[in-house]
């Protein structure tokens, strides 16, 4: 089983819709999550983190977390064509607090 | 300049090249890491250093060699490297505190191709 899991997509979705990424873990013993968005030939960039059940919210994005059922998602609501790009959920390791990234999951907004 | 740089952002090399990746941060972040991105594979995780010490070496070939002279600069040696090593390095910074809640800053990447 991989330690961050994520459906490598692409996820295609019209102009204005919500985007739903989801993420699982393997780690019981987690407790940092994070969502980073990379444009193609560029480097990630942290969108979201998120370190207690529930959801938080930023702008367009909502980050939900249930730890016990170890799985994290990312909400873009109102998606525009210039969300599209791959996002990697990472996790931090219980023991060594290493953080553990998924293969990221494309996301493509069609105008 | 600002944030993590990367030099070079483009490298072709032989096999039998020497050569050197090179990483800045301008955050005063204390610690700072190397991963290694492939086409359709997660982010992997190569060396971290913390307040210049190595603490993570993931079983990374040893014609990989990490320096860190200070806490700003860290740097990549390669030598007899392989084709399957072409990848994107990517080096990132963070302030590591006690909560273990890295917030990962990165670079723009060093393209690696290894003919």
């Amino acid at each position: 089983q991989k330690e961050v899991e994520q459906n490598s997509g692409p996820l295609s979705v019209p102009e204005g819709a919500i985007a739903s990424l989801n993420c699982t873990y393997s780690d019981r013993g987690s407790q940092s999550f994070f969502w980073y968005r990379q444009y193609s030939g560029k480097s990630p960039e942290l969108i979201m983190s998120i370190y207690s059940n529930g959801d938080k919210e930023d702008g367009r994005f909502t980050a939900q977390l249930n730890k016990a059922s170890q799985y994290v998602s990312l909400l873009i609501r109102d998606s525009q064509p210039s969300d599209s790009a791959t996002y990697l959920c990472a996790v931090t390791s219980g023991n060594t607090g290493k953080l553990i990234f998924g293969q990221g999951t494309t996301l493509q907004v069609k105008p | 300049e600002t944030g993590v740089t990367q030099t070079p952002r483009h490298l072709v090399m032989g096999m039998t090249n020497k050569k050197s990746l090179k990483c800045e941060q301008h955050l005063g972040h204390n610690a700072m890491y190397w991963y290694k991105q492939s086409a359709k594979k997660p982010l992997e995780l190569m060396f971290v250093y913390n307040f210049k010490e190595q603490t993570e070496n993931n079983s990374v070939p040893s014609r990989f060699s990490p320096e860190c002279p200070n806490s700003s600069h860290l740097f990549l040696h390669l030598h007899t490297l392989q084709p399957e090593d072409s990848a994107l390095y990517l080096c990132a910074s963070s302030q590591h505190d006690r909560s273990g809640a890295n917030v990962l800053t990165f670079g723009a990447g060093s393209r690696l191709t290894v003919l």
